[in-house]
């Protein structure tokens, strides 16, 4: 069975620091990757989105990269802010998959402490 | 959160008995879905429809119910059949349903209890 894989579970950084968060799946071939940030008790909303053949897509402080061939995304927060603490999701669009074609990951918590 | 609201926000039930779930968009979208989210978990499909008066079963239909009778709503109905239906659910409209191409964008969720 397909699978989307995040790590780590949950991060704590401190305000102003970098942090990467990183997303491992098995979808092979796959039509695009996507990354969505999650509030605590709100609904996901859409940071990223990557085709197959792009290897990185930026939004301001928010990076994220693609390795097809090692199945890999990350993504790269600078100078994190209070606002960003949220949970982050990694999504995979599975075109092999006749009904409906999105895998989710389980996130990743992000807490940024002052 | 744009332009879908869901309600209640929070939601207690009794075993035993059913609740609707509401869900609208205005922002003129095909295609509407209904996740679940646990602890941990990633979201899984309930159902989803890329048309009005049309609509499919995702991975956990059982104990579910949807109608889609207007464009601008969805709304879910989760029947005392669910055995665990404790979760909080999320709603979200995509313009045509393509699932390689479409951006989904999600409510504010509902938090269901059952007491």
């Amino acid at each position: 069975k397909n699978q989307v894989e995040q790590s780590p579970q949950s991060l704590i950084i401190l305000e102003g620091k970098n942090c990467t968060l990183q997303c491992n799946y098995t979808v092979s071939p796959f039509s695009n990757l996507r990354w969505y940030k999650q509030d605590t008790g709100r609904g996901p909303v859409s940071l990223t989105i990557m085709t197959f053949s792009e290897n990185t897509k930026s939004n301001g402080r928010y990076t994220a990269t693609l390795d097809a061939d090692t199945k890999q995304s990350s993504l790269h927060i600078t100078a994190s802010q209070l606002s960003d603490s949220a949970s982050y999701i990694c999504v995979v669009s599975d075109p092999m998959d006749s009904n409906y074609q999105l895998i989710w990951g389980a996130g990743t918590k992000l807490i940024i402490k002052p | 959160d744009g332009g879908i609201t869901q309600s209640p926000k929070y939601l207690f039930r009794k075993e035993g008995q059913n609740v609707t779930l509401s869900c609208e968009q205005n922002l003129n979208h095909d295609a509407m879905y209904w996740y679940r989210q646990d602890p941990g978990q990633g979201l899984r499909l309930i159902y989803y429809s890329q048309i009005v008066n049309d609509f499919q079963k995702g991975d956990i239909a059982e104990g579910y119910s949807v109608s889609r009778e207007k464009k601008e709503s969805f709304p879910l109905t989760v029947t005392s059949a669910q055995k665990n239906p404790t979760a909080f659910y999320l709603c979200a409209s995509s313009i045509e349903g393509a699932w390689d191409t479409d951006t989904q964008y999600f409510g504010p969720g509902t938090r269901l209890t059952v007491l």
